[in-house]
């Protein structure tokens, strides 16, 4: 099976801008969660989507949103970009019908705000 | 709330040496899982390893094993025969097995970034 994976890798954006991530999970996998890591804050979790709905939601500010796809593709968006939202943004997806439950993740997004 | 600590930032082996990283967490809750994830330079985080907490078994997987003190709250990552690709930085991670744990996020430590010395 193809991995998740997430688009674009990198991306530059300026302050006050909006921005749009993506993340395809493994095929079968309708859980999709979404993490932030930076160097001070470690890997902290924004929010987790399932069947188009969101399950769960980290302690991130209104600018931080999200979406899910019938195909469970989920996308997340960050409005009015600030310096402090520059960060590897980690998508990760899970098979929720059984155990393990464990997340397998992407790649990442690497986002610079400038 | 659940919390994870990894006390060492900064681990060194020699290479086929074995080396251990230690995670502490405390929960209040009587049902978890527990992982370990490492993420190397480039970035994608791997599964390392896998505790059910209600399994008394240390789980083990080829080179690497766990060693889980439910009383004490602690799960450490043995890595034997230390090999050059396992440099990287290594996470614990919690997960409540509330809803049996099909919902529910990842709370991480902070890592332990391991160097292989050859």
């Amino acid at each position: 099976k193809a991995g998740v994976t997430q688009t674009p890798r990198y991306l530059i954006k300026t302050r006050g801008q909006q921005v749009t991530l993506s993340c395809s999970p493994i095929s079968g996998h309708r859980s999709v969660s979404w993490y932030q890591q930076t160097p001070g804050q470690g890997l902290q979790f924004l929010f987790e989507y399932f069947s188009e709905t969101q399950r769960n939601k980290g302690n991130f500010p209104g600018r931080f949103s999200g979406r899910q796809f019938s195909n469970s593709r989920s996308e997340m968006n960050v409005s009015t970009l600030e310096l402090g939202d520059s960060a590897l943004y980690l998508c990760a997806s899970r098979y929720d019908r059984g155990p393990p439950y464990e997340q397998y993740f992407g790649p990442g997004t690497r986002l610079t705000v400038t | 709330a659940q919390t994870v600590t990894q006390s060492q930032p900064e681990m060194s082996v020699q290479e086929a040496e074995t080396v251990t990283l230690s995670c502490t967490y405390d929960t209040s809750e009587s049902d978890y899982y527990l992982f370990w994830y490492k993420q190397p330079p480039s970035r994608q985080m791997i599964l390392v390893i896998r505790q059910e907490a209600y399994k008394q078994q240390n789980a083990t997987e080829n080179r690497f094993s766990v060693n889980f003190q439910k009383a004490a709250k602690s799960f450490s990552l043995k890595i034997s025969d230390s090999q050059l690709g396992d440099a990287a930085m290594y996470f614990c991670a919690y997960r409540s097995a509330f809803y049996g744990g099909s919902q529910g996020n990842l709370i991480f430590g902070k890592g332990t970034k391991l160097s292989v010395k050859p």
